[in-house]
């Protein structure tokens, strides 16, 4: 059974750091892009980053580009994302959300539940 | 940057009622668009990949069309479990995997 499980949300000030982390299981992580997509409250989808199977390759919105890194750790089955400098903007739950596909193109067969990031002072 | 619209952003329909949504893509995407189902609450679950092909699991009630930049996507008889909001999504064009606003099929 394929299990996305995210973790790293909660409140944090304006211009502070998060990192958010996804524990997977059930299916060859290695194999699979990976991506990041995040739900402002009461708002609707949108994809933030994503990264290749091997983590040679990744991507950015222009909303957090410069901002965001996403990267991968294949040995433990896990997916980062990396917030510095965050806004009160960027307040959403992040859902992180495995690619059909190893390079990044979508659709998005398994999602995670999703972890709460509030950016507030 | 693509840029998908949906219509209507409600619909009401009783359940047993088919229910027909709309996306259109600012340029061609090809059928390279996705369907996906959100109730309150709970993540994203994927319908319709390639405009017409349904995700495992996906009952056959669930159908997706189109081509190019118009697609719908129809319930033919709604369940109850089936009023929630629905995304489409491209990945025609690469960055970002734009989604949609959503539209919400509520109950009448």
């Amino acid at each position: 059974e394929v299990q996305l499980v995210e973790s790293g949300g909660g409140l944090v000030q304006p211009g502070g750091s998060l990192r958010l982390s996804c524990a997977a299981s059930g299916f060859t992580f290695s194999s699979y892009a990976m991506s990041w997509v995040r739900q402002a409250p009461g708002k609707g989808l949108e994809w933030v980053s994503a990264i290749s199977g091997s983590g040679g390759s990744t991507y950015y919105a222009d909303s957090v580009k410069g901002r965001f890194t996403i990267s991968r750790d294949n040995s433990k089955n896990t997916l980062y994302l990396q917030m510095n400098s965050l806004r009160a903007e960027d307040t959403a739950v992040y859902y992180c959300a495995k690619d059909v596909h190893v390079v990044p193109a979508a659709p998005y067969d398994y999602w995670g539940q999703g972890t709460l990031v509030t950016v507030s002072s | 940057e693509i840029v998908l619209t949906q219509s209507p952003a409600t619909l009401s329909l009783s359940p047993g009622e088919r229910a027909t949504l709309s996306c259109r893509a600012s340029q061609s995407v090809s059928s390279y668009l996705a369907w996906y189902q959100q109730k309150p609450g709970q993540a994203p679950r994927l319908l319709i990949y390639d405009a017409s092909n349904r995700a495992t699991g996906i009952p056959a009630r669930f159908s997706g069309s189109g081509s190019g930049t118009d697609f719908t996507l129809t319930i033919s008889s709604l369940e109850p479990e089936d009023f929630a909001v629905y995304y489409c999504q491209q990945r025609s064009n690469w960055p970002p995997r734009a989604f949609g606003p959503g539209t919400k099929v509520d109950i009448k």
